[in-house]
């Protein structure tokens, strides 16, 4: 299986702040690489695929990039609506794998 | 609109089996894959596996082979997952997830597009 692996596992933010989560994929996976958001009780939510492209109605403050192995999504400006899990996923294989999420919390 | 639609929570005792239902509307059932997802009390989320809608052929997470079936009944739209020998460790909540594409160039991209609410299944004795 290819193993995801997120850093940092939580970071505390304030409003308005940038804020950068890592991905890192076990062998390359080229681009084939999406995040999601999921928010307590909540089921995951898809803001971007294919590392870079986001999910319609997703708010351009997200972006993602990277290509191979490692991997990045930035908020430009974090909003309160943005305090949540976030989770990359790879699709480059069959067997699809998760990182193990990165929490949002406020500061 | 897509909607996926589960079934509801469930208590098993342990090394019974539990079968889940996901009933999709809004699109065509079987011109999509269904992807299972669960997530573990505090837990981060892990891939089961999935079915394609149209042939019924399955891919298991290796964690999972000999114990979970994924199957699925187009007439009414559903797909199925059932865990057996369930365990105290598969409290979870259980997600089904249809999976969406997107071709660029010669390439094609998938991801979970949809998703449904989950069901909790809660073993203990």
């Amino acid at each position: 299986d290819i193993q995801m692996t997120q850093s940092p596992s939580s970071l505390s933010a304030s409003v308005g702040d940038r804020v950068t989560i890592t991905c890192r994929a076990s062998q390359s996976i080229s681009n084939y690489l999406n995040w999601y958001q999921q928010k307590p009780g909540k089921a995951p939510k898809l803001l971007i695929y294919a590392a870079s492209t986001l999910q319609g109605g997703v708010p351009s403050r997200f972006s993602g990039s990277g290509s191979g192995t490692d991997f990045t999504l930035t908020i430009s400006s974090l909003q309160p609506e943005d305090f949540a899990t976030y989770y990359c996923q790879q699709s480059y294989s069959n067997f699809w794998t998760f990182g193990q999420g990165t929490k949002v919390e406020i500061k | 609109q897509v909607q996926l639609v589960q079934s509801g929570a469930e208590v098993k005792k342990p090394g019974a089996s539990v079968k889940v239902s996901c009933e999709a509307s809004g699109y065509t059932f079987t011109g999509y894959y269904i992807h299972w997802v669960r997530q573990a009390p505090g837990q981060g989320l892990e891939w089961m596996g999935r079915i394609n809608c149209n042939t019924g052929g399955t891919d298991y997470a290796q964690k999972f082979q000999g114990r979970v079936t994924m199957t699925r009944d187009t007439s009414i739209s559903t797909a199925y997952m059932e865990l057996s020998s369930l365990r105290s460790d598969d409290t979870a909540v259980y997600y089904c997830a249809r999976r969406g594409g997107m071709g660029h160039g010669d390439n094609n991209y998938y991801y979970m597009d949809f998703w449904a609410k989950g069901t909790t299944v809660t073993v203990s004795s």
